[in-house]
Formats: structure tokens, sequence, C-alpha cells
């Protein structure tokens, strides 16, 4: 079965830098979600999106910003990066039609230097 | 706020020695409780969700168990491949955002 695609799974930058996340979801979810682990931390939820249209928003710094696009991908944007940034981001879908079960992707490493 | 409290921290096991992890919440209405296993670097792995008190949901060597407080994975018999850890997440109704507990890190001993 078709699971939840995030690229790259790693990356590195330098601080001050800008990296994007590609999240690509289970087809025919409508719901998409960003969140971030910290070594050693419980996954923190950054944003959500339901059919293309922002619809939750957690603890995401405002250097951050993210959008669905036409084809339910989503990509996060992470600006100004400082070393605290340095996390597993992950991406999750769901369909709210269909019992509203998460998945999780696998992850993408960022590493800021 | 919705909370998540996981117990214990970590668990040690011998192959075979069958245990229960437990997943204290408070939440404002409960949509659902979910269980994930977690490996070292990788995405959670889904694998139930409980809706109401009194729900109970079973796969392979893992039960789960919810009451209006708690929720339990308890685990029968585990094998090595059982070790990873184990992370309890709530979702209240009229929130998308899932808030999960620190996780249980267990380990099987063979």
């Amino acid at each position: 079965a078709a699971g939840v695609i995030q690229s790259p799974r790693h990356l590195i930058k330098e601080k001050r830098e800008t990296a994007t996340l590609k999240c690509y979801p289970i087809p025919r979810h409508d719901t998409v979600y960003w969140y971030q682990q910290g070594p050693g931390q419980d996954p923190q939820f950054l944003i959500s999106f339901y059919e293309k249209m922002q619809s939750d928003k957690g603890s995401i710094p405002d250097r951050f910003s993210a959008q669905q696009f036409s084809d339910y991908h989503s990509e996060l944007n992470m600006s100004s990066l400082e070393l605290g940034d340095s996390a597993l981001y992950f991406c999750a879908s769901s369909s709210r039609v269909s019992g509203n079960t998460i998945y999780f992707g696998e992850g993408s490493w960022l590493t800021v230097v | 706020e919705d909370q998540v409290t996981q117990s214990p921290e970590a668990l040690r096991l011998q192959e075979g020695e069958s245990s229960s992890l437990n997943c204290s919440y408070t939440v404002s209405g409960l949509r659902g409780l979910f269980w994930y296993r977690q490996d070292p670097g990788k995405g959670p792995e889904f694998l139930f969700t409980l809706y109401s008190a009194g729900e109970e949901k079973e796969k392979e060597r893992l039960k789960a168990t919810l009451t209006k407080k708690e929720s339990f994975l308890h685990i029968t018999a585990p094998k090595p491949e059982d070790s990873a850890t184990y992370l309890c997440a709530v979702q209240p109704f009229g929130n998308e955002k899932l808030t999960f507990g620190t996780g249980t890190r267990l380990t099987i001993i063979p």
C-alpha cells in the first residue's frame, strides 16, 4: 500500500539558510500534518491542512511557513535556520471520509550547522 | 490543554514476559486515542485508534484498551522484534492535532 512520501530524507544546512521539505500524502487523503521531533522528544504538532486550506496551527515558528498544493502535496519552508531547528520533521496524512487514521512518513532529518 | 502521560519511561522484559504500558490522558473531548510504534530514526507506525471507553483492539501480540482516563497497551509473550518506543497520542474533537506522550521505550531481551 502507498505510504506518505517525504523528501529529502536528510538535509544539512548552515545557520541563517533556508530549507524546504516536501510531502506527498497517501492518495485520496484530504488532510496533511507537519510535526517536529527533536532528539529524545515526542513529536510536536506544527500545522495542518484540509483540502489545501490551513486547518490548524500549533507551535510553528514565524520563520516557518507551509502550504498544500492543488495535487495535495505539501511543502514546509523554513527560513533563517537556527541550530535549534535541527530535528526530524514528519509529514502525516489522513482521510476524514475513511476513518481519520493518521499515517506518518519516514521523516526528513534536518541538521543545522 | 490536552495532556498525555506515559509510563513507564522505559521497560526491559525477557522474551515471553508479558506486560502493559500505560497512557493517562486529559482532553476536552476525545475524538480518538492513537497508539504508534516508533523505531529509532523512523516515522511512527500506526497501531490502533480507540474512540470510546470500553473499546478494545488487538493486533498480533498487542492489545489496546481504553477507559475515560487512560489506555493500556498490553503485550503478550513479546519477541525481540517488539523492541521499540511506543507512543500514545490524543486527538480532541474540533481539532486536527495529535498531542503525544513522551513514549515508553520497550526492550525485549532474548
